[in-house]
């Protein structure tokens, strides 16, 4: 099985400010078939990025992915009140899919 | 557009069963592969099972394998989930989740999600 490893646990920034948000992967993703997911309080996840670097319908240009292989990183260029949430890395390219334990961007 | 409303939730005892279902609509459901995904309360999010799109082929969490049966029903739009033999680690809301490309499996992140449907496993 792929093992996702998000870091940080918890990133505590304020409005305005760049997140950078990192998963790694305990072998290498086959072609970067790698999401990542937002998710805030009581809420289904929403995709925001997928085959790591394309952003999905209607998601803003300050959200934006990188990394192939087995490092993986989504940032925030100017942090929104919005995008305080848990964020997921999710690897879709062999059985079991498996997400990352999740990032929590809280507000500093 | 996308609609995807699961239902079957509820509380049960550990051992005994319980059916989940997802009715789809605003989509030609038998193009996509379906998935279900969890989340236990307060926790990550868990990848459960998935169906292709024709029906033929699923793949299980090591977690459920041999207890959680997943199916569909594409004349009825309807993805369904039977789990057997519940433990207590069941516990979770339960999303289905639709692929994002038609006609294909492990080559697309989840599009659209349910709201998910809660189920409670207590004695």
């Amino acid at each position: 099985d792929i093992v996702l490893t998000q870091s940080p646990g918890i990133l505590s920034l304020s409005p305005g400010d760049r997140a950078t948000l990192s998963c790694r992967a305990s072998q290498s993703i086959s072609s970067s078939y790698l999401a990542w997911y937002q998710q805030k309080p009581g809420q289904a996840p929403r995709v925001l990025i997928y085959r790591a670097s394309t952003r999905a319908t209607g998601i803003p240009d300050r959200f934006s992915g990188s990394g192939s292989g087995t490092d993986f990183t989504l940032s925030i260029s100017r942090l929104e009140p919005e995008d305080f949430a848990v964020y997921y890395c999710q690897q879709y390219g062999s059985s079991p899919l498996t997400f990352g334990q999740g990032t929590k961007l809280e507000i500093k | 557009q996308v609609q995807l409303v699961e239902s079957g939730g509820g509380v049960v005892q550990p051992g005994r069963s319980l059916r989940l279902s997802c009715a789809a609509s605003g989509f030609t459901f038998s193009s996509y592969t379906m998935h279900w995904v969890r989340q236990a309360p307060g926790k990550g999010l868990e990848w459960v099972a998935l169906i292709s799109y024709d029906g033929r082929n699923t793949y299980y969490a090591d977690s459920v394998k041999g207890r959680f049966t997943i199916s569909r029903d594409n004349s009825k739009n309807t993805l369904s989930l039977q789990m057997n033999s519940l433990i207590v680690e069941d516990a979770a809301a339960y999303f289905c989740a639709k692929d994002g490309r038609p006609n294909t499996w492990f080559s697309s992140s989840l599009f659209d999600w349910g709201q998910g449907t809660l189920v409670t496993v207590s004695s």
